[in-house]
């Protein structure tokens, strides 16, 4: 059983449209975060939301947690190339457990 | 650069080598882990080290054994692999769980 589900699993998109992928659960998670992975690399953090229903802006991407703690989604507006990678969401339970999603890999066409 | 590093980079071995991954972090981090990602699955926590002692062992097979000598350095020992362990072995740190720093992982190949 995936604790985290991420959608859509695959999306390729042309520069300039806007884009929401999302992260679901079942299960209550104390916070939730997003990486962005590009190929041959490790992932790299953009935000963690802890408060349920809250809403973070990075630039173009902003990030919303649901208010009962179980899901999350990423809106990117204006998508450029340089926005293309594996989107991955992560939910913290407990000091050490750390459970990733499915992933969405986004292709940005110039 | 995200204070984490790995080495190598790519490793190819033989069902009966044995071969050792290596990360060290630079951050003062408490913390580190053993992630492994492969194809179409999530990223799957192997191993958790809290200040050198282990945490977590999230049921990996005995031919993956980690080492963490102190808190900046850690190991993954592998020994007798089977052709599935093929995979991206990724290494992290972190003060708290909500924010780990990775390395770029190891991209290893067991034919």
């Amino acid at each position: 059983t995936q604790l985290l589900e991420q959608s859509p699993q695959f999306l390729s998109i042309q520069e300039g449209e806007n884009l929401t992928v999302y992260c679901n659960s079942s299960s209550v998670f104390s916070s939730l975060q997003w990486y962005r992975q590009e190929p041959g690399e490790g992932p790299v953090l953009l935000v963690t939301v802890v408060t349920g229903g809250e809403v973070k802006k990075l630039k173009r991407l902003t990030f919303q947690f649901g208010d009962a703690r179980k899901d999350s989604s990423l809106h990117i507006t204006a998508a450029q190339p340089g926005d293309t990678g594996l989107y991955l969401c992560a939910g913290a339970r407990g000091a050490n457990n750390l459970f990733f999603g499915t992933g969405t890999r986004l292709t940005v066409i110039p | 650069e995200t204070g984490v590093t790995q080495t190598p980079r790519h490793l190819v071995m033989g069902m009966t080598n044995k071969k050792s991954l290596k990360c060290e972090q630079h951050l003062g981090h408490n913390a580190m882990y053993w992630y492994k990602q492969s194809a179409k699955k999530p990223l799957e926590l192997m191993f958790v080290y809290n200040f050198k002692e282990q945490t977590e062992n999230n049921s990996v097979p005995s031919r993956f054994s980690p080492e963490c000598p102190n808190s900046s350095h850690l190991f993954l020992h592998l020994h007798t692999l089977q052709p599935e362990d093929s995979a991206l072995y990724l290494c992290a740190s972190s003060q708290v769980i909500e924010k780990l720093f990775f390395g770029s992982g190891t991209q290893l190949s067991v034919l």
